[in-house]
């Protein structure tokens, strides 16, 4: 089945606590992103990766790093979380820029 | 910098009524505009897509957009309301030329009303 896997799906953490939530998807797609959903701002594109090793900034990068060793993986770090990265994340995968993209189930990330 | 608008937090319909949810947007060059749902406590799930070609675009449950240029619109339409297109809707746009970016709108909430 063609999916975007996230893990984990909740998390708590508190202040300073370096943490990463995965990503995978076993479609062979390029273009990958990761995004933050805040009630009112809608989603908001954190950083992008046109293929392996190739990443970029969204909109929203500050506090937050990616890589892209492989294909089907696109982390996301959060090297000092604070309070305002608390917020739902997605990530997702498309072939490439202009087609559809699929998205994980969401990681619903608190922060003490 | 590109940029989406929902004009509309919510959008009250009639089952069995046309609906519309409205976007606009702003990029340089060429668009790739979409429509994504998102139903609670799920993922985005992609609707449809304007690439290029015809400015009305069918897609799946019965929606369709029309992409009008000039007035940098593309409002996602269906004839008739479903309760279970209740949901949140989103806009995206993208570029062919320049940054990879993908930008979304804020969100619609369709609320169908039996």
């Amino acid at each position: 089945e063609a999916q975007v896997t996230q893990n984990p799906r909740y998390l708590i953490t508190v202040t300073g606590k370096k943490l990463t939530v995965t990503c995978s998807q076993n479609m062979n797609h390029e273009y990958m992103s990761w995004y933050r959903q805040d009630p009112g701002l809608g989603l908001r594109q954190i950083y992008y990766s046109m293929n392996v090793e190739v990443t970029d900034k969204g909109d929203v990068p500050e506090g937050y790093k990616v890589s892209r060793k492989e294909k089907r993986n696109f982390p996301l770090i959060l090297e000092s979380p604070s309070p305002n990265q608390t917020s739902l994340y997605f990530c997702a995968s498309s072939l490439t820029l202009n087609t559809e993209a699929f998205f994980g189930q969401g990681t619903r990330l608190t922060v003490v | 910098a590109q940029s989406v608008a929902q004009p509309e937090d919510q959008v009250n319909v009639a089952e069995g009524n046309p609906l519309t949810v409205k976007c606009t947007y702003s990029v340089s060059g060429n668009p790739y505009l979409f429509w994504y749902v998102q139903y609670p406590n799920r993922g985005l799930q992609f609707l449809l897509k304007y690439i290029t070609g015809d400015n009305l675009v069918k897609g799946s449950y019965g929606f369709e957009a029309e992409f009008n240029k000039s007035q940098t619109s593309f409002h996602l339409k269906k004839p008739s309301a479903l309760v279970s297109d209740s949901a949140l809707y989103f806009c995206a746009v993208s570029s062919r030329e320049g940054y990879q970016k993908v930008t979304f709108g804020t969100g619609t909430k369709l609320q169908v009303i039996p």
